[in-house]
């Protein structure tokens, strides 16, 4: 398997512009979630999602951001407007289980994409 | 939000030394505990999810023990060696939170040849 795929792996883009990025997960795992690091803040969580469900959104930092994920291979994380406070890593992972097996199952992290807001 | 800290923060060990670092968290409502290794330039890889108190994982030079009372979770290497130099984070789901992990800040570890 390839692993968590997760496009672009760079992305610059000025401020006020809309920024999408992709996520296909692991054949076969259920659960999907969006990570955001920042020096401040480290690894946060913004949503995940199970089942193409989103279960938990509390980590998304405000309207400016929304999540989709239309079938189990593909997922979507939108900024828009973009802000420089935005800039950041944003790591997919994805892992099996239902609600409660996510406790249980090692989460496979994707590689990132770099996002920088002039 | 759920409290996990991990300490030290950094770590700086010369190669061949033996090392550990701690990861709390709360020792109430205790599901499992993740251990995540992070390269720089790469993306976090797990070594260990623990769910038993008293359980020991081990993972070639790397192994982690746990205690669900009183809320910790020891790491170490044995023989650091320089490519063992990565951020090491533990993650605590909160049953709060739809079992959502939350992470510590990390150890880093820095090994010197």
């Amino acid at each position: 398997d390839a692993g968590v795929i997760q496009s672009p792996r760079h992305e610059v883009t000025e401020m006020g512009q809309e920024v999408t990025l992709r996520c296909k997960p692991i054949s076969g795992h259920n659960s999907l979630f969006w990570y955001r690091q920042t020096m401040m803040r480290g690894l946060e969580l913004l949503i995940y999602f199970n089942n193409n469900v989103p279960i938990d959104d509390s980590g998304m930092p405000e309207d400016r951001f929304s999540a989709k994920m239309p079938n189990a291979s593909f997922s979507t994380l939108k900024i828009q407007p973009s802000e420089p406070r935005d800039s950041a890593v944003y790591f997919c992972a994805s892992s099996l289980g239902g609600l409660a097996g996510i406790s249980y199952n090692e989460q496979f992290f994707g590689p990132g994409t770099r996002l920088t807001v002039l | 939000i759920l409290n996990v800290e991990q300490s030290p923060q950094s770590l700086h060990v010369q190669e061949g030394d033996s090392t550990n670092f701690t990861c709390s968290f709360p020792s109430s409502n205790f599901y499992a505990l993740h251990w995540y290794r992070w390269e720089t330039a790469k993306s976090p890889e797990a070594l260990f999810v623990m769910t038993l108190n008293g359980d020991e994982k081990k993972k070639g030079r790397i192994s982690a023990t746990l205690n669900t009372k009183e809320g910790y979770s020891y790491l170490y290497i044995k023989g650091s060696q320089p490519e063992d130099s990565a951020t090491y984070l533990c993650a605590f789901p909160d049953r709060n939170a739809g079992n959502m992990l939350t992470f510590g800040g990390g150890t880093r570890l820095m090994v010197k040849p």
